[in-house]
């Protein structure tokens, strides 16, 4: 299985402060991205970086992509308690379909 | 743009009836995929339709379920003779083109299915 697994499974921190999130990956990829899920809703995407691409920003997200490593991190800076949610990381490996393989998911909780 | 739009967004069935879940893409996309999450899980693949085409069944079970996107209306994802562990959310996915852009996908809020 190729799954990507996000690590830590849960983060709780306080508000202001910066979130890490982890995902590791088994086999190459064409694309990595990273999707948050608020409770019961569905997901909304944000950010995707390509496997050519180490770092990627966007607003207070910054992405990293190492494919030595196969792992990517979701940094979260000056987080808010709208922030709490679930991320999960999907990958599509090359010489697949356009399926997405998501990990489990780190459940961050920032509290005010 | 309404999005991607699922109904219903809670489905109660008992064991042994059907289930039938819509999908309808965003407009002006073609392609169309359905996700399973069960609880404290990530998504899983089911399948990948085009319009009027299966094109990946590869994540779906060989019994009891099947989908569909036919030329006109949405698409159509049916679980027959449900049992309790198809307790789970659905979702779904659509976009423009095969492949995935720099937006990824856009997802629908799914619907909840709860087999008594």
């Amino acid at each position: 299985s190729q799954q990507g697994e996000e690590d830590p499974q849960a983060l709780s921190i306080q508000e202001g402060e910066n979130a890490t999130m982890n995902c590791s990956y088994k086999t190459s990829i064409n694309n990595l991205q990273w999707y948050r899920q608020n409770s019961g809703r569905g997901l909304v995407h944000l950010i995707l970086i390509r496997s050519n691409e180490r770092e990627k920003h966007s607003g207070r997200l910054r992405v990293t992509l190492d494919t030595s490593k196969k792992s990517s991190s979701l940094l979260i800076t000056a987080s808010r308690a709208a922030d709490t949610a679930s991320y999960f990381c999907a990958t599509d490996f090359q010489g697949g379909s356009e399926k997405l393989v998501f990990g489990k998911g780190t459940k961050l909780t920032v509290n005010p | 743009n309404a999005g991607v739009m699922q109904n219903p967004r809670h489905l109660v069935r008992r064991r042994g009836q059907e289930a039938r879940l819509r999908c309808s893409p965003m407009k002006g996309h073609s392609h169309v995929y359905w996700y399973r999450q069960l609880p404290e899980e990530g998504l899983k693949f089911m399948v990948y339709l085009q319009k009027e085409n299966i094109i990946d069944e590869s994540g779906m079970p060989k019994e009891r379920f099947s989908a569909e996107f036919p030329k006109e209306g949405p698409s159509i994802l049916r679980i027959q003779q449900v049992v309790r562990g198809d307790s789970a959310a659905y979702f779904c996915a659509s976009s423009p083109l095969p492949g995935i852009s720099n937006y990824g996908y856009t997802f629908g809020s799914g619907t909840r299915l709860t087999v008594v």
